[in-house]
C-alpha cells in the first residue's frame, strides 16, 4: 500500500518562481490537508479539503492555492514563491473527520526559497 | 497563551527507565486528544488517541486530566526505538471537526 504519495521530495526555487506541488492518496479517504512545518512551530494547516471539488482555508492559507479536481489528489500551488515559505511541507489524508479517524501523512516535501 | 503548550525537551533517559511528559491545551471544550510520534525528518505517525477515562496500549499510557486541561503520555520500559519526537494534538471546538492544532513536539532520546 503506498498511502499517501507525495512529489517532489525537495525542490529548490528562486523567489517569484511558482510550483506545484502534488499529493495523492490510494486510501479512498474523503478529508485531504496541507501542512507546514516550521522549526518551533509545529505543523500549521495550509488548507484542507472535505470531499472532492471542495476546498477550504487553514491557518495560513496566504500565498497558497489548492484544488481537488480528483478524490485521490490535493494539489498544493505557490503563486510567486518567498523565502518565508521555506519549509517542510507535509499532506495527509483521513476517512473522516479527525474527531474520529486518525490522519495518515505523506513524508513530507522540503523546500527551499532563495 | 498557546493553543497546546509542550516542554521541548530534549529528555534523555536510559533505556529501560520509565517517562513522562505533559501537553496543556488552552481551550477548555476541545474534546479529541492525540499523541503522535514524530521521527527525525520523517512524517508524523499516531501513537495513540487520548480518552477521557486514560488508556493503555502496551508500554503506553496516554491519561486526559480536563480539571487542569492538560494529557500526558507515559513510556514504561524504554526502547531505544522509542527515540523520537512526540507531537501533542488537539482539536479545539471553535474550528469545527476538520482542523487538529498540533504541539511543537517533546523529543525524547533513550541512551544505551
Amino acid at each position: 500500500n503506498a498511502g499517501v504519495t507525495q512529489t517532489p521530495k525537495f525542490r529548490v526555487l528562486k523567489t517569484g518562481q511558482s510550483m506545484t506541488l502534488l499529493c495523492a492518496q490510494d486510501m479512498n479517504h474523503e478529508y485531504m490537508y496541507w501542512y507546514r512545518q516550521d522549526p518551533g512551530m509545529g505543523l500549521r494547516l495550509i488548507h484542507y479539503s472535505v470531499g472532492e471539488g471542495t476546498t477550504a482555508k487553514g491557518e495560513v492559507p496566504d500565498g497558497y492555492n489548492v484544488s481537488r479536481l480528483k478524490k485521490q489528489n490535493f494539489l498544493l500551488g505557490l503563486e510567486s514563491a518567498a523565502p518565508s515559505q521555506t519549509s517542510v511541507y507535509f499532506c495527509a489524508s483521513s476517512l473522516g473527520a479527525f474527531g474520529n479517524q486518525p490522519q495518515h501523512f505523506g513524508d513530507g516535501t522540503r523546500l527551499s526559497i532563495l | 497563551r498557546k493553543e497546546v503548550e509542550q516542554d521541548p525537551g530534549p529528555f534523555n533517559v536510559p533505556e529501560g527507565a520509565t517517562v513522562a511528559f505533559n501537553c496543556t491545551y488552552s481551550n477548555s471544550a476541545s474534546q479529541s486528544f492525540f499523541w503522535y510520534r514524530q521521527d527525525c525528518r520523517k512524517e508524523p505517525k499516531l501513537l495513540m488517541s487520548v480518552y477521557s477515562s486514560g488508556n493503555e496500549d502496551g508500554r503506553f499510557t496516554a491519561q486526559l486530566n480536563r480539571a487542569s486541561q492538560y494529557i500526558s503520555l507515559l513510556i514504561r520500559d524504554s526502547k531505544l526505538s522509542d527515540s523520537a519526537t512526540y507531537l501533542c494534538v488537539v482539536n479545539p471546538p471553535n474550528f469545527g471537526n476538520e482542523k487538529l492544532t498540533f504541539g511543537t513536539g517533546t523529543r525524547l532520546t533513550i541512551i544505551p
